[in-house]
């Protein structure tokens, strides 16, 4: 069974700091996937990447996936409010278009 | 954004008492799922379908049944409620079996077993 490991587990930011979170596997991924849950709702979709070394960009969000496709990385750019939520990686698990997730990063960003 | 709903948003039940959750959708994506979400341990796969009839069972079904009867309503319901089933369930839908597209989430439904 695949491990989705998320870290940190909890951070606690300023306004206009930067950060980065972790998302390692303990299987190569297949189709990694970043979502991010704000309170009462369900996760949002935020990037899918697939290729070992790819860099995507979504505004102040980077997200980075390692050349053995074995761990990725978010790094959000001068934090706002606007980001707090908490951010899930996510691979499929074997057929079917199952996602297994990791257990998340829950991020606040204060004023 | 993507229709799909899940009833109801909010629930309290007895232990021992049948529930049944509802997910639907307006987006007639053939792939749907049910997810429960604890602190601690994540989001667990419940049950999934790929279409109309066709279901299966994911890494914690054990006291949970599902059905789909038609492709935009997909029905998760547990037999005899215990405490331990207290969570937050998330239905979600998908269009692509690659998982390209990703997965679009209902916004919860929380279930307290008393």
């Amino acid at each position: 069974t695949q491990l989705l490991e998320q870290s940190p587990q909890f951070l606690s930011i300023q306004e206009g700091e930067n950060l980065t979170v972790y998302c390692n596997s303990s299987s190569v991924f297949s189709s990694l996937q970043w979502y991010r849950q704000e309170p009462g709702e369900g996760p949002v979709l935020l990037v899918t990447v697939v290729t070992g070394g790819e860099v995507k960009k979504l505004k102040r969000l980077t997200f980075q996936f390692g050349d053995a496709r074995k761990d990725s990385s978010l790094h959000i750019t001068a934090a706002q409010p606007g980001d707090t939520g908490l951010y899930l990686c996510a691979d499929l698990t074997g057929g079917g278009n199952k996602l297994t997730f990791g257990t998340g990063t829950q991020l606040k960003v204060e004023l | 954004d993507a229709g799909i709903t899940q009833s109801p948003r909010h629930k309290v039940t007895e232990t021992g008492t049948p529930v049944t959750l509802r997910c639907h959708q307006t987006e007639n994506h053939r792939y749907m799922y049910w997810y429960r979400q604890d602190p601690g341990h994540g989001l667990r796969l419940i049950h999934y379908s790929y279409g109309v009839k066709d279901t299966d069972k994911g890494e914690v079904s054990d006291g949970y049944s599902v059905s789909r009867s038609k492709t935009e309503d997909f029905l998760l319901t547990l037999e005899s409620a215990t405490s331990s089933q207290t969570s937050v369930y998330f239905c979600a839908i998908s269009e692509s079996i690659t998982g390209t597209y990703g997965y679009t989430f209902g916004s919860g439904t929380r279930l307290t077993v008393v």
